[in-house]
């Protein structure tokens, strides 16, 4: 299986402030047709997990463009360029390359 | 809208059998990709597989596979989530997400399962 590795686990944020979740892979995540098979979804509290980015950069519809992920091959980052209070939860990165799709562990956002 | 509507949680016996299920609302069900994802309480998520209800093929994590089947019909947009064997570890919160086979745009709300003696 591929492994998703993820840092920080947890990250203290101050609303306004940018935020920046990493996440690794064990193996390149770039498929023939050139796109990194490479997801981010949010679990807000008590909610269920919602999708943010496809594609590594792709932004989901509806999600605000203060979300932003980019990336290559093992190495991954999500950005958020000011935080807002609605961002606290726990952020999962996903690699959909092979299958079983694999999840990170999770990093929680949470206000300072 | 597009919505998936899980059904209500469970309380079960270990060794008992379950199947939950999800109904796809506002969309072309047969078009979409179902997955089932787990998440033991407090803890991350986890993929268990997923299906193209459109020709019924299946995948599976291997953690998983043998112990769980995944189904659908097509007919009532709903998919299925059976579970074998319940031991108290499957007691977890399972999720039914829909979109391409390479992400989910829709996710139900979650079934929890409690697996107890």
């Amino acid at each position: 299986d591929v492994v998703m590795t993820q840092s920080p686990l947890s990250l203290p944020v101050t609303p306004g402030e940018p935020a920046s979740i990493s996440c690794r892979s064990n193996q390149s995540l770039l498929q023939s047709n050139g796109y990194h098979y490479l997801n981010w979804y949010l679990q807000k509290p008590g909610q269920s997990p919602q999708l943010l980015i496809f594609l590594s950069s792709d932004r989901a519809s509806g999600v605000p463009d203060r979300f932003r992920g980019s990336g290559s091959g093992t190495d991954f980052t999500l950005k958020i360029s000011r935080v807002e209070a609605e961002d606290v939860g726990i952020y999962y990165c996903m690699q959909t390359l092979q299958t079983p799709h694999t999840f990170g562990q999770g990093t929680k956002v949470e206000i300072k | 809208e597009v919505q998936l509507v899980q059904s209500g949680p469970e309380v079960k016996k270990p060794g008992e059998s379950l199947k939950i299920s999800c109904k796809g609302f506002g969309y072309d069900f047969s078009g979409y990709w179902i997955g089932w994802v787990r998440q033991v309480p407090g803890k991350g998520l986890e993929w268990m597989g997923i299906m193209y209800p459109g020709d019924s093929d299946t995948r599976y994590s291997p953690s998983f596979q043998g112990l769980v089947t995944i189904s659908a019909d097509k007919s009532i947009s709903t998919a299925y989530l059976q579970l074998s064997s319940l031991k108290a570890s499957d007691t977890a919160l399972y999720y039914c997400a829909a979109g391409d086979f390479y992400y989910f745009d829709y996710w139900g709300q979650g079934t929890l399962v409690t697996v107890s003696s």
